[in-house]
């Protein structure tokens, strides 16, 4: 069964230093979507990506973070400059045309 | 404001027994609702989810859902519980949204622990 594949699994980095998570989402889907948990919260929408564009993002998603599909198949993350309140597990996700969302096993982000 | 209540925080179950977790939603407009399940250390995997129609919909691992309107619930049950399906449970909201791609509103989650 075809799946949402992420890496790394585990980051662990240093405050103010870049991150990029990267992503492939399932091969024939067209809409890409960040997702995080911070320990102990609820999963929080950050951005949602379709036909090479953000198509919708939260207030969560400032300047800090920016995706890209740099290829045909990978999909990813960046955080520029990391703060504490970064650590989180994100998740990626893909749909097909936005009605059913499989979401990958997460990358566990830890800022110290 | 769209919100998604899980009254459960922890629930334990003598495994065989059968289950039923609660799920709340607040949204204005006729809902796509889901429920997702995460064991220690994997991603988010769907179980099954409600878009239209039958209001009893039958997902992965035995597991159901019963939407009701009247009381804004989308109710996950499963007859007899196995301690395989020891995990955390997210019921989820989908915002239809301009484009249709479906911005997810999550609960706070429920974890299932199974006794043998």
């Amino acid at each position: 069964e075809p799946e949402v594949t992420q890496t790394p699994s585990h980051q662990v980095t240093q405050m103010g230093q870049e991150v990029i998570l990267r992503c492939v989402p399932i091969s024939n889907h067209l809409y890409f979507y960040w997702y995080r948990q911070i320990l102990g919260q609820k999963v929080e929408f950050l951005v949602s990506f379709y036909n090479n564009e953000i198509s919708e993002k939260s207030e969560i998603f400032d300047d800090q973070f920016s995706v890209e599909r740099p290829d045909g198949s990978n999909f990813t993350l960046k955080i520029r400059s990391t703060k504490l309140e970064d650590s989180a597990m994100y998740f990626c996700a893909s749909s097909v045309g936005g009605n059913t969302i499989y979401f990958g096993e997460g990358s566990w982000l830890t800022v110290v | 404001a769209q919100s998604v209540t899980q009254p459960d925080i922890h629930i334990t179950v003598s495994e065989g027994a059968s289950l039923e977790l609660r799920c709340n939603y607040s949204y204005g407009a006729t809902p796509y609702l889901f429920w997702y399940v995460q064991s220690p250390g994997q991603g988010l995997q769907l179980l099954l989810k409600y878009f239209s129609g039958d209001t009893l919909v039958q997902g992965i691992k035995g597991f159901e859902a019963e939407f009701k309107r009247s009381q804004s619930s989308f109710n996950l049950r499963k007859p007899s519980v196995h301690w395989s399906d020891a995990a955390e449970y997210f019921c989820a909201v989908g915002l239809d949204n301009a484009g249709n791609n479906r911005k997810l509103i999550w609960g706070l989650g429920t974890s299932l622990a199974v006794n043998p």
